[in-house]
């Protein structure tokens, strides 16, 4: 069964201050790799899809990397709009399946 | 977009809910996902493709949908439990390109 692991959980940061979010897959032949940003009571926003190891996808201050058992989220000197839960994911059969997010805190 | 109603809904316990979705223009598939707390990521409930279910993840029987002619979707849940209280997220997307979901902003059901 495809399984999706992200850590930290939580993660809090100055403004400024640059970190990655980690996110683990184990899939039985992966299709694609979806990254969402979600604030509370709201649903996931679409950030990133990345196909195949290697590949890379950058907006503003992120930017998404994949390899062939891992994805990681790249914030550069964040700002506090940045704050949200960050959420991965991979294409299952109908289905999305979903890793726990990390929930990232950029302080000012 | 994906557009959800209502926004948020109080419910007691054995009472029967119903939940609406209007898809994205172009989608013809509609998903719904369970999200107890933020800190847990969607869990699939299941996916409708022409006006049929087309995949269903753990959730029991008293957990049943539609989708209409339009592509909108209903999801509804009868003899409420203290747990269904959640964020239901509907998303939609195009059969054969599973790539494009696009969420709604989710119901927000509290169960008293």
């Amino acid at each position: 069964e495809d399984q999706v692991t992200q850590s930290p959980e939580a993660l809090r940061l100055q403004e400024g201050e640059s970190s990655s979010l980690n996110c683990s897959y184990t899939v039985s032949g992966l299709r694609g790799l979806f990254w969402y940003r979600q604030d509370p009571g709201k649903g996931p926003e679409f950030l990133f899809t990345l196909y195949s190891a290697g590949e890379e996808k950058e907006k503003e201050r992120l930017k998404a990397t994949l390899t062939k058992k891992e994805s990681f989220l790249h914030i550069t000197a964040p700002k506090p709009e940045d704050s949200a839960t960050y959420l991965c994911a991979v294409p299952g059969a109908q289905k999305l399946v979903f890793g726990q997010g990390t929930r990232l805190t950029i302080n000012p | 977009g994906v557009t959800q109603s209502p926004t948020h809904l109080i419910k007691t316990r054995g009472q029967q809910v119903t939940l609406r979705c209007s898809s994205q223009s172009g989608h013809n598939t509609v998903s719904w996902y369970h999200q107890q707390a933020l800190g847990q990521g969607p869990q699939f409930i299941f996916q409708y493709y022409r006006e049929e279910e087309n995949g269903r993840g753990n959730f029991p029987p008293r957990f049943s949908g539609l989708q209409f002619p339009n592509d909108s979707s209903e999801l509804n849940v009868n003899a409420l439990e203290l747990d269904d209280s959640a964020l239901y997220l509907c998303a939609s997307s195009r059969q054969g390109q599973p790539y494009g979901y696009t969420f709604g902003s989710g119901t927000r059901l509290t169960v008293v």
